[in-house]
Parts: C-alpha cells; structure tokens; sequence
C-alpha cells in the first residue's frame, strides 16, 4: 500500500527565504507526482505536475524534482512571500485507475 | 484550467437528515469523478471514485448505503450523506479527471452536522 510522508508538518520562514518542501512516498513504482497548494478551507490548486519519466518541473518561482528510485520529492520555492502561506500537499498516483494517495501536507507561514 | 465547482460550498444540518453535494466539470468531460474527505489537519482521503453510466467503487471502509454516489452525465456527480451524524461532519472535496488523466479539484464542501 503507497504511503506518502511529509515531514515537517509545519515550517514557518522570514519573507525572501528560499525553502525546500520535502515529500516521500513507499512506492516507487508510479505514473506521476502532483503538488497542491491549498489555502484554509479551500480546494486545491495544482501547482506542479511531474511525469514518472521526468526529473523535475519548474513554474515560476517553484521547482519540482522527482528521484523515484529513492521515492522522493522536492518542492523548491524561491525568494518566498507571505501570499505563499498555505499548505502544501504531495500527491502520488500508483496505479492504472489514477488514484491519488496525498501526503498530510505542510502547513507554511512566511513571516513579513 | 479546467474548472470544477461544487454546491454547496457549506451545509449544516441536523442528524438524522440527509444532504446531497454536487460536483459539476465546467469546462470539460469528466468520465471519471472522485470523491475525497478531509478532516482537520488531516490528508485527502479518497472515498470512492465515481464512473459515468456506472456505479461507483468505494475505497474500503467506506459504506456504500451511506454515501450515494451518482454520475449520471459527464459533468456532473453527486455524493448523498444519508442520515448523517456529526462523525460524518468533515470537509468533502471531488475531482474531475481530464482525458490527459490529470485531475482538477472542486472547491470542497464543509458539512457540518448538529
């Protein structure tokens, strides 16, 4: 059964930090990883998408990576800021029917 | 992106009654919808994953006569709580899976019940 970790679950940072969000997972054998930004009580947003082939995936002041042999995955945020206070959410899909199993996600805080 | 919207963005009600949640694609065909429940400080958990023109399938420990699912076309499901209860207050979140199999999320739906 696919377990998806995130650890810590909370960070708190200074605004214009760069950080790293860190997420695991216990099969390695998947088709893709997804990371989601979800404000409180709020949906999610996908922020980036990255295919089992891929290593990595950029959009603007975020960068993905993905090592599957070692089942993980980093979320890179760059000069962050205070609208970048949300939780961030790891999401695998293992298998051929595209369900997503989800990390707890990390609560972040960028202080002004 | 796609779009998927939920109604309604919150209900609460009192036990023993049941409330309907839609999940509509507005902007594309979702043959495939999936229904997720979070509790607070909790992850997604999937409830059932729901296929146009069929029944349901439901992840395991979730019952079936309790949460009616139905997708009766390719924009829209529906999830029923049936006499709920406040163990059944939680934060409902749907999908809606593209034909690139990428999925979009609805707002989610707080139920709170008394």
């Amino acid at each position: 059964k696919q377990e998806v970790t995130q650890i810590p679950a909370a960070l708190s940072v200074p605004e214009g930090e760069n950080l790293v969000l860190n997420c695991s997972f216990t099969d390695s054998a998947i088709y893709n990883l997804q990371w989601f930004r979800q404000d409180p009580g709020k949906g999610l947003t996908s922020l980036l998408l990255i295919q089992s082939s891929q290593r990595e995936q950029t959009s603007g002041r975020l960068n993905a990576s993905l090592d599957k042999s070692s089942g993980r995955s980093t979320l890179y945020i760059a000069a962050s800021q205070p609208g970048d206070s949300a939780t961030y959410l790891c999401a695998v899909i293992t298998g051929a029917n595209s369900k997503l199993t989800f990390g707890k996600g990390i609560t972040l805080s960028v202080r002004p | 992106g796609a779009v998927v919207s939920q109604h309604p963005s919150w209900v609460i009600c009192k036990s023993g009654t049941s409330v309907k949640i839609e999940c509509r694609s507005l902007d594309f065909q979702a043959t495939t919808m999936f229904w997720y429940r979070q509790f607070p400080k909790q992850s997604l958990m999937l409830m059932a994953t729901s296929n146009e023109g069929s029944k349901a399938t439901y992840e395991q420990g979730v019952e079936k006569d309790k949460f009616l699912i139905n997708h009766a076309s390719l924009t829209l499901s529906t999830l029923t709580v049936t006499s709920a209860h406040p163990e059944d207050s939680s934060f409902y979140i749907c999908s809606g899976r593209t034909i690139q199999e990428t999925q979009y999320f609805g707002p989610g739906t707080r139920l709170l019940v008394l």
